[in-house]
């Protein structure tokens, strides 16, 4: 079993449309939790963190579930320019080492 | 603001053939990082430098090696590449040794292919 699972997708949603997929983890002892974007032939970039309570900024909201471990990301009103692969990533000890990314979810907005 | 750099952005190699991956950011970061991704597998650590002198092994080191020339610079080896090292490479790097902020900033990546 993959440390990180994540469904690789691709989800294909119309335009305006509300699309979330989860991540989960293996380690119970995983300490932070992230979500990256990575756009087509592009590098990483990190999106948001994911806190204990959720948050969200702007049309992205962030969801941890420690229990059940996994890690949601929810997007309303999806826009064209959403469309990209966002990576799950989880952090364990201080050790750089314990960074470990999902394989990504692929997600295509369609007009 | 040029980040993280990274060269080549594509190379072409034989099996068996040698090259250096360079990396250099601008932005005074302590911890800098080398990734390898193929598809369907994540982003893999290749090795990874907390700061300047020092480097670790991560998850796949294997034919590998690195330098830290200095803070701003990391270099990663191939010394005979194999047709399994075929993968694009990202450079990253952090202000410091994965905090909590988790976050990383990557450079553009390199596209190997071993023939």
């Amino acid at each position: 079993r993959k440390e990180v699972e994540q469904d690789p997708g691709p989800f294909n949603v119309p335009e305006g449309a509300t699309v979330a997929f989860n991540c989960t983890y293996s380690n119970s002892a995983s300490q932070s939790f992230f979500w990256y974007r990575q756009d087509c032939r592009k590098e990483p970039k990190l999106l948001m963190s994911v806190y204990s309570s959720g948050n969200e900024d702007g049309r992205f909201t962030a969801q941890l579930n420690r229990a059940s471990q996994y890690i949601s990301l929810l997007i309303r009103d999806s826009k064209l320019s959403d469309s990209a692969t966002y990576l799950c990533v989880v952090k364990g000890y201080s050790s750089a080492s314990k960074i470990i990314f999902g394989s990504g979810t692929r997600l295509s907005i369609r007009p | 603001n040029a980040g993280v750099t990274q060269t080549p952005k594509f190379q072409v190699l034989k099996t068996g053939q040698s090259m250096t991956l360079q990396c250099a950011q601008d932005m005074n970061h302590n911890s800098m990082y080398w990734y390898r991704q193929d598809p369907g597998m994540g982003l893999r650590l290749i090795y990874y430098s907390a700061s300047e002198g020092t480097t670790d092994k991560g998850e796949v080191p294997n034919g590998y090696n690195v330098s830290r020339l200095n803070k701003r610079e990391f270099s990663l080896r191939l010394e005979s590449a194999a047709p399994s090292q075929t993968s694009v490479y990202f450079c990253a790097s952090s202000p410091v040794a994965l905090s909590d902020s988790g976050e990383l900033f990557f450079g553009e990546g390199s596209r190997l292919t071993v023939l």
